[in-house]
């Protein structure tokens, strides 16, 4: 019954410095999303993917990499870290349509110094 | 293009008090409806949703919300507040059934005592 894992829980990295986040689900959804969370701006899509191989761009993709290599897995990489990435990172999945809504990680605190 | 406005940034309320929380959504098209709850250090949680149907729509913790269509609204109530709903409230809206959700910069509701 663990719906959505998000590893690490907090992390700081120096400017400059790449990482991993990793998302994982065992809900069997097709749907899974990135998104950052900032102070006054809610929750903005980083990238997103709609089934095991795809990947597509959000609103926000810019520094960032996906992959959804396995369908329960959603990568996030950060090749090199900057300031303005400081932000909670946020992974959700769901299942195809509208009747579910989504299922969000408890996030990822990430500082970039 | 699609957008949420939640017209208020912080909401302060005393315990047993009612609560509106404010939404307005853009959309020349139907649209689908959501309210979800972050509680301190937690990820989001689906409170209610709107799809079709009857206006007012039930959720959970005693929440509920009603679908404005002339006005463009889907204002989140509680009739007596506890401490316990303190948290983190957003809406969001789908623009159709496949379509990524888009989310409401947040309002945060505080509970006094």
């Amino acid at each position: 019954n663990a719906g959505v894992t998000q590893t690490p829980k907090f992390r700081v990295l120096k400017t400059g410095q790449s990482m991993t986040l990793l998302c994982a689900q065992d809900m069997n959804h097709e749907y899974m999303y990135w998104y950052r969370q900032d102070p006054g701006m809610g929750l903005r899509l980083i990238h997103y993917s709609v089934g095991e191989g795809t990947t597509a761009k959000g609103e926000v993709p810019d520094g960032y990499n996906v992959s959804r290599l396995k369908k329960q897995n959603f990568l996030l990489g950060l090749e090199s870290a900057a300031p303005s990435q400081t932000s909670v990172y946020f992974c959700a999945s769901s299942y195809w349509g509208v009747n579910y809504g989504y299922t969000f990680g408890s996030g990822t605190r990430l500082t970039v110094v | 293009a699609q957008s949420v406005t939640q017209l208020d940034s912080q909401v302060p309320v005393f315990e047993e008090a009612p609560v509106e929380l404010r939404c307005n959504y853009s959309s020349s098209v139907s649209v689908y409806l959501f309210w979800y709850v972050q509680y301190p250090n937690q990820g989001l949680q689906l409170l209610l949703k709107y799809l079709s149907g009857s206006t007012l729509v039930k959720g959970i913790n005693g929440f509920e919300a009603e679908f404005n269509k002339s006005q463009t609204s889907f204002h989140l109530r509680k009739p007596s507040v506890h401490i316990s709903d303190t948290a983190e409230y957003f809406c969001a809206s789908m623009k159709t059934s496949y379509d990524k959700v888009i989310f409401g910069p947040g309002t945060s509701l505080s509970v006094i005592p």
